[in-house]
């Protein structure tokens, strides 16, 4: 079965620094990843999706992730965090079960950011 | 992008009522929909999915007869929370598949309506 995992529960970096969240997934077939955030108190926000295209894939507010097959991965990345960027991120995985897809969901990382 | 709405953003409910939250999808014709639930910190936990014009298939663990599901329309599914009770007090999301581009469907969230039974 597919399943999403998301190795850190809570990230904490500076302001200023890079951000590294991490996501491996399982899938027996080529699967679309996504990556989505939600702010306290807010709806959820999808950030960036791999559908098999380019495997370097770039979304919103300077994020960006890339899809590595061999490992199985689908790290988000950001070069520079801010303090506007402390949210809820998942790590999704789509799952085509008895010909209609959903949405495999990681538990969460958390993303602190210090002033 | 597509926008979905949920209806009421907020809501306190005494405990035995019954509580009906909309979602709607504004700007493209949804023919799934998804309902979930999300606990404080934690992920979201898929309750159902719903086709328009017929039943919705409830996932395991889910009562079918304490969460209805009704997708009347392209751009309507509502939630009824019957005989509400305070463990019923959760963070309810819905979302909108739009329809397929390529090889994937998208799926579009509401900003999820926080239901408080006391």
């Amino acid at each position: 079965a597919q399943s999403v995992t998301q190795l850190d529960s809570h990230v904490s970096v500076s302001e200023g620094t890079p951000v590294l969240l991490r996501c491996n997934y399982s899938s027996s077939y080529s699967p679309s990843l996504f990556w989505y955030v939600q702010h306290p108190n807010k709806g959820l926000q999808l950030l960036l999706k791999y559908t098999s295209a380019a495997t370097l894939v770039k979304g919103i507010n300077g994020f960006e992730a890339e899809f590595k097959k061999s490992e199985t991965s689908f790290h988000l990345t950001k070069p520079s965090a801010h303090m506007s960027d402390a949210a809820e991120y998942f790590c999704v995985v789509s799952d085509r079960v008895d010909s209609n897809y959903q949405l495999i969901w990681g538990a969460g990382t958390k993303l602190i950011i210090k002033p | 992008g597509a926008v979905v709405s949920q209806h009421p953003s907020w809501v306190i409910c005494k405990s035995g009522t019954s509580v009906k939250i909309e979602c709607r999808s504004l700007d493209f014709q949804a023919t799934t929909m998804f309902w979930y639930r999300q606990f404080p910190k934690q992920s979201l936990m898929l309750m159902a999915t719903s086709n328009e014009g017929s039943k919705a298939t409830y996932e395991q663990g889910v009562e079918k007869d304490k969460f209805l599901i009704n997708h009347a329309s392209l751009t309507l599914s509502t939630l009824t929370v019957t005989s509400a009770h305070p463990e019923d007090s959760s963070f309810y999301i819905c979302s909108a598949r739009a329809p397929r581009q390529g090889r994937s469907y998208e799926q579009y969230f509401g900003p999820g309506t926080r239901l408080t039974v006391t």
